[in-house]
């Protein structure tokens, strides 16, 4: 099955930052989709096929990549993105996800 | 508006079986697969299959096959799964998720909560 390695496992930044968290795939995928997730909440759809945004995602985030390497960036963090962001895809079964990226506002 | 409202939360014994429901709205049921994710408490995110409920057909995680059982119900437009032989490591929230148009999760449920403790 396809691994998919997230880095870093925690994210520290202050509002403002410019923020990059990565997504390695074990062997070539054809799209990475992204999903945020805060405590107690059901995870949300957030980037789609690389880099199309969800509906009502904001426009400081983009995703990005190809092949084995994925990257979702926020321009400037602000205090309501802290959560955690799963990659996740399915170019070959089973489906897997990544472990996340837990991103904390300093 | 698309919704998948799943049941309440289970309080199971080892060894024994819960069944979970996951009944959608604000679409044709039969036109889109529902898949189930399991996450364990503070961890991350496991597929664990999808049925299609046009024809019933199904697709496992090899990881699920034998404790896994997915079902469908056209008429209450209702997906359903069951879980068997529960052991601790059963113990878990577990999602059903609808496919967007790029093979994304796009619409999750609100997840049960599966307790196993004797």
């Amino acid at each position: 099955q396809i691994v998919l390695s997230q880095s870093p496992a925690i994210l520290s930044a202050s509002p403002g930052e410019k923020v990059t968290m990565t997504c390695r795939a074990s062997s070539s995928v054809s799209y990475m989709h992204w999903y945020q997730q805060k405590p107690g909440s059901s995870p949300k759809p957030w980037i789609y096929a690389t880099s199309n945004l969800a509906s009502g995602v904001p426009a400081r985030f983009s995703g990005s990549g190809s092949g084995t390497s994925y990257s979702l960036t926020i321009s400037r963090v602000e205090a309501e993105d802290a959560a955690t962001y799963y990659c996740q895809q399915w170019s070959s079964n089973p489906l897997t996800f990544g472990a996340g990226t837990k991103l904390e506002l300093k | 508006e698309v919704q998948l409202q799943q049941s309440g939360p289970e309080l199971v014994k080892p060894g024994a079986s819960v069944k979970m429901s996951c009944k959608a709205s604000g679409y044709t049921f039969t036109s889109y697969v529902m898949h189930w994710v399991k996450q364990k408490p503070g961890q991350g995110l496991e597929w664990i299959g999808y049925i299609n409920p046009y024809n019933d057909g199904t697709k496992y995680n090899e990881k699920f096959k034998g404790k896994a059982t997915l079902t469908s119900d056209k008429s209450s437009s209702t997906a359903y799964m069951e879980l068997s032989s529960l052991t601790s490591e059963d113990s878990a929230v577990y999602y059903c998720a609808r496919e967007g148009g790029h093979r994304e999760f796009a619409y999750w449920g609100q997840g049960t909560l599966v307790t196993v403790s004797a």
